[in-house]
C-alpha cells in the first residue's frame, strides 16, 4: 500500500465500450500524473495535474479523456480504445510539480482491450 | 527522450552488492539524478535522489562523480526481493518546469541466488 489506489486492478473492455480508471491519494498531494505502460516499453507520460488544473498532455489520442475533481481524486475515462491501447495505466502523486517533491506511484490497472 | 544511459541487464548474487551505473553526460546544474526501481507489473517505487554529494538511506547509497556525468547506485546487500527494473532519471526543477520524470528502459537487475 503505497497512498495511492488504483481502481480497478484489471479491466478488460470491448473497443464500443467506454469505461473509467480511478486513482486516488490521501497523501495531501497537489499534483497528480497518469503513466502508460506498454509491454517491453518505458512509461510514457500522458497528463500531468496541479492543484486540479491539467498542465500537460503530451499528444494522448482524445478517446482518453482524464478529470481531476479535486486534489485526491484523478479519473481517466476510455471509450473507442483499440487492441493497442493494452497497457499498465499507473496514476502517481506529488506535493507539486516543482521542488523536490518525489512521486509516488499507484499498482496500476492493467487493461485489455478486446 | 530520456537523458540517462543505462546497462540493459545485470546480474547479482544474494547477499552481495549490486553496483547499478548510470550516464548522464549532459547533465545540466540545475538537474537532479533520481532513482526508482519497478518490480514487475507494480508501480515504480522511489529509491534515492541527489545533486552532488553522495546520498545514503535505508535503501541504497548513491554516489556521483565529480563532474556530475555519471552515477552509480548501490545496494549494499542485495536480496532476491530486490529483482527489478532499475531508472536511472534526470529531473530539473524550476519555475519554468513542470519537474516531470521521465523514464527510460532501465536497467533489470536479476538478483540470483
Amino acid at each position: 500500500e503505497t497512498g495511492v489506489t488504483q481502481t480497478p486492478r484489471h479491466l478488460v473492455m470491448g473497443m464500443t465500450n467506454k469505461k473509467s480508471l480511478k486513482c486516488e491519494q490521501h497523501l495531501g498531494h497537489n499534483a497528480m500524473y497518469w503513466y502508460k505502460q506498454s509491454a517491453k516499453k518505458p512509461l510514457e507520460l500522458m497528463f500531468v495535474y496541479n492543484f486540479k488544473e491539467q498542465t500537460e498532455n503530451n499528444s494522448v489520442p482524445s478517446r482518453f479523456s482524464p478529470e481531476c475533481p479535486n486534489s485526491s481524486h484523478l479519473f481517466l475515462h476510455l471509450h473507442t480504445l483499440q487492441p493497442e491501447d493494452s497497457a499498465l495505466y499507473l496514476c502517481a502523486s506529488s506535493r507539486g510539480t516543482e521542488g523536490d517533491y518525489g512521486y509516488t506511484f499507484g499498482s496500476g490497472t492493467r487493461l485489455t482491450v478486446v | 527522450d530520456a537523458k540517462t544511459t543505462q546497462p540493459p541487464s545485470m546480474d547479482c548474487a544474494e547477499g552481495r552488492a549490486a553496483n547499478l551505473p548510470c550516464n548522464h553526460s549532459t547533465i545540466s546544474g540545475n538537474e537532479y539524478v533520481y532513482w526508482y526501481r519497478q518490480i514487475h507489473s507494480q508501480g515504480p517505487q522511489y529509491i534515492i535522489h541527489g545533486l552532488k554529494n553522495n546520498e545514503t538511506n535505508e535503501m541504497a547509497s548513491l554516489i556521483i562523480t565529480e563532474d556530475r556525468k555519471s552515477s552509480t547506485l548501490i545496494l549494499p546487500h542485495a536480496t532476491l526481493r530486490d529483482t527489478a527494473v532499475y531508472y536511472c532519471i534526470v529531473r530539473s526543477w524550476g519555475s519554468s518546469n513542470t519537474g516531470k520524470l521521465i523514464f527510460g528502459q532501465g536497467t533489470t537487475l536479476q538478483v540470483k541466488p
